[in-house]
């Protein structure tokens, strides 16, 4: 079993949907959730991170974590043109190896006006 | 957030030769950094972490003699691919953690590398 599952997509939405972005992890070590945006040939931007269960709000995105399931999502609302890249959720145990994230493979995300 | 430069962001080269690259925190300083990889359609890996004044680690199955990492201040590390070959090919992408919570990382703009 992969330590990061992640739907690879590709997924297409209309301008103004919803989005949700899943990823689910098997490694109980995982203690900080993060999303990134990768745009094409790009470094990956932090969106979100979040380490504890439950909602987080950052203006049209929200991270959802639930530690129980291992599980967590990304919703975008009102999804935009250029929110189209490849999104990663990543995943890190701390203390020592803090610097080494775990990424899901990816979500290639279309919106068309 | 943080903000990670790196230097340059593509390089074609022959097989055998050397290539360097840079990564500078900009107005924070990083005493660890981090350089992943990322080949086509896959997910970024770590290769190897960068520490200021000492000597760089390394995941397992990285050669440290073919990657060379130097960490010469407290706000520059550098990635040498030493005589690389077409295997070497991929997205370089370097790291620094958040000056608050470490955990986060943040990255630079990424070296596309290609070896012919």
């Amino acid at each position: 079993q992969k330590e990061v599952e992640q739907d690879p997509g590709p997924l297409s939405v209309p301008e103004g949907a919803i989005v949700s972005l899943n990823c689910t992890y098997s490694n109980s070590a995982f203690q900080y959730f993060m999303w990134y945006r990768q745009y094409s040939r790009k470094g990956p931007e932090l969106l979100m991170y979040t380490y504890s269960s439950g909602n987080k709000e950052d203006g049209r995105f929200t991270a959802q974590v639930d530690k129980s399931s291992k599980y967590i999502s990304l919703f975008i609302r009102d999804s935009q043109p250029s929110d189209s890249a490849t999104y990663l959720c990543a995943f890190n145990a701390g203390g020592t190896s803090y610097g080494k994230l775990t990424f899901g493979q990816g979500t290639i995300l279309t919106v068309h006006p | 957030g943080a903000v990670v430069s790196q230097h340059p962001s593509r390089v074609i080269c022959k097989s055998g030769t050397s290539v360097k690259i840079e990564c500078r925190s900009l107005d924070f300083q990083a005493t660890t950094m981090f350089w992943y990889r990322q080949f086509p359609k896959q997910s970024l890996m770590l290769m190897a972490t960068s520490n200021e004044g000492s000597k760089a680690t390394y995941e397992q199955g990285v050669e440290k003699d073919k990657f060379l990492i130097n960490h010469a201040s407290l706000t520059l590390s550098t990635l040498t691919v030493t005589s690389a070959h077409p295997e070497d090919s991929s997205f370089y992408i370097c790291s620094a953690p958040g000056t608050v919570n470490n955990e986060k990382l943040f990255f630079g703009s990424g070296t596309q590398l290609s070896v012919l």
